[in-house]
């Protein structure tokens, strides 16, 4: 089955430390793995993509089959940071979208 | 436009009345995709279009939602005699092929 966990509802962090989102995946197969971001009152955007392998608003995140996660990372949280975060998966092709619950992360100044 | 555009952007409905949600995707996105989103169920899918057809309608709740799209741009999503249950946000994508998916703002639908 395929299956996204994010296990964290919640994270609050200072300003200035770093960041850990968790996601970790079940699929059967090569899937393609997304962070998605929703900022208060704006509509959901994609963040990254695995396959991209860039850096987004100093955010990283890097697939580990072995663990089958793929850990959203920022060195040094900004109050823009405040948001709804969603790990995602999708096969290959234009395949639905499979979201995790979500974790909403507050940067405290 | 520039992006998805979805409307109405709220809707309050009576049980058992019927309600239809718009999607129009972005120009030239042969790819669109429904999802709902929820308390406590996050985001879900309902329906994915290729074109006109749909090839996976695997996430629909129930016989009593239904979709279609015209002309390989626009899409209408059709709640029949609709329940509280179905109180969400309905949220649109566009894509193409191989490429990640544009969201909408979403209907919120709220059912009295």
């Amino acid at each position: 089955a395929q299956r996204v966990t994010q296990p964290e509802k919640l994270l609050s962090v200072f300003k200035g430390a770093p960041v850990e989102l968790k996601c970790n995946y079940s699929y059967s197969g090569s899937p393609e793995l997304f962070w998605y971001v929703q900022y208060s009152r704006q509509r959901l955007q994609l963040l990254l993509r695995h396959i991209s392998r860039e850096s987004i608003k100093g955010f990283t995140a890097d697939l580990n089959k072995g663990e089958t996660s793929f850990h959203l990372k920022k060195p040094f949280a900004q109050e823009e940071d405040s948001a709804m975060y969603y790990c995602a998966l999708s096969g290959t092709g234009n395949t639905p979208l499979v979201f995790g619950k979500g974790t909403r992360l507050s940067v405290i100044a | 436009g520039a992006g998805v555009s979805q409307s109405p952007s709220n809707k309050v409905t009576e049980k058992g009345k019927d309600v239809e949600l718009r999607c129009d995707p972005i120009s030239g996105h042969t790819a669109l995709y429904w999802y709902r989103q929820s308390l406590g169920q996050g985001l879900e899918f309902l329906i994915y279009f290729q074109g006109n057809s749909a090839p996976d309608k695997s996430g629909l709740p129930s016989d009593r939602f239904s979709a279609e799209r015209t002309g390989g741009s626009v899409s209408t999503l059709t709640i029949q005699r609709t329940q509280q249950e179905d109180s969400a946000v309905y949220l649109c994508a566009s894509s193409l092929l191989g490429q990640p998916q544009h969201f909408g703002d979403g209907t919120r639908l709220s059912i009295l």
